[in-house]
C-alpha cells in the first residue's frame, strides 16, 4: 500500500547535536512538507517542497534544514541552532493539485535530554 | 493573511448523539479549500472531509458533514452519532488559491479535543 514513512518515531537529542528525522513516501506525490506540533497547538509549517531540488521556508524554519535530492525523500535535520526543538514532528505529501489534502506520515517525537 | 479559528479547546459529548466543532476562516481569495482532520492519541493525522469555496452542497462522509456557511466564514464540523472512538483532537485547516496552480500549503487551526463519554 501506498503512504508515507517517518523513522524514527521516537528521537532523543542531547543539547548541541543535530538530528535528522527521515520522511519517504511512495505515493508519487509531488510536493512534500514537514511540520511541527507543539502540545495541545496546531500544526506549524517548517519547510515545504514542490519538486525535486527545490524547497522553500514556511512560518519557523529558523533552527532546521531540508534537502530533496529525491522525489521520495524529504529529510528533515533539526540543527544545535533550534533552540526548543522538543515536539512532535509531521511530514505530508500531496499531488501538485488536489482536493482530498495530505497525506500525513505517523509522525516523529523528538526529546531534547 | 489567512486565518483558522477554533475557539473550542475542548468538547463533550454522550456517546449517539451529534456534535458541532466550530471553525471560522479569514481568507481574501475567491478560491480555496476548507479540511477537517483527526488526530487521534497515537499522533497520526486523518483526514475526514473536504469542502470547496465552489461547491454548492455541504460536504458529507458518512457520519461527518460540513456545515458551510459562505458569508460567515464558517465551516463546521457535525459528527453525527458519536461512537468513543471519535475521541481525538479534530483540526480545522484551510488552503488557498484552489486554482492557482500554485503549491497547495495548509493553515491549521489550534484544534478541539473531543471526548465521547459512555
Amino acid at each position: 500500500d501506498g503512504g508515507i514513512t517517518q523513522s524514527p518515531k521516537y528521537l532523543f537529542r542531547k543539547e548541541g547535536q543535530n538530528v535528522t528525522l527521515s520522511c519517504e513516501q511512495n505515493l508519487n506525490h509531488d510536493a512534500m512538507y514537514w511540520y511541527r506540533q507543539d502540545p495541545g497547538q496546531g500544526l506549524r509549517l517548517i519547510y515545504y517542497s514542490q519538486i525535486v531540488n527545490d524547497f522553500q521556508k514556511g512560518d519557523i524554519a529558523e533552527g532546521y534544514s531540508v534537502s530533496r535530492e529525491k522525489k521520495e525523500s524529504f529529510p528533515l535535520t533539526v540543527t544545535s541552532a533550534q533552540k526548543n526543538p522538543t515536539a512532535f514532528y509531521l511530514c505530508a505529501s500531496s499531488p501538485r493539485q488536489f482536493v482530498s489534502g495530505y497525506t500525513f506520515g505517523s509522525g516523529t517525537r523528538l526529546t531534547v535530554v | 493573511a489567512q486565518k483558522i479559528t477554533q475557539t473550542q479547546p475542548g468538547m463533550f459529548v454522550q456517546e449517539k448523539e451529534a456534535v458541532t466543532l466550530d471553525c471560522t476562516y479569514d481568507t481574501s481569495d475567491q478560491s480555496y479549500g476548507l479540511f477537517w482532520y483527526k488526530q487521534p492519541s497515537s499522533g497520526e493525522m486523518i483526514f475526514l472531509i473536504y469542502q470547496g469555496s465552489y461547491d454548492e452542497q455541504n460536504a458529507t462522509e458518512g457520519r461527518y458533514s460540513l456545515n458551510f456557511q459562505k458569508a460567515r466564514k464558517s465551516a463546521n464540523l457535525v459528527i453525527s452519532a458519536s461512537q468513543l472512538g471519535d475521541s481525538a483532537m479534530y483540526f480545522c485547516a484551510m488552503r488557498e488559491g484552489m486554482f492557482s496552480g500554485g503549491y497547495n500549503k495548509l493553515i491549521f487551526g489550534a484544534g478541539t479535543r473531543l471526548a465521547v463519554h459512555p
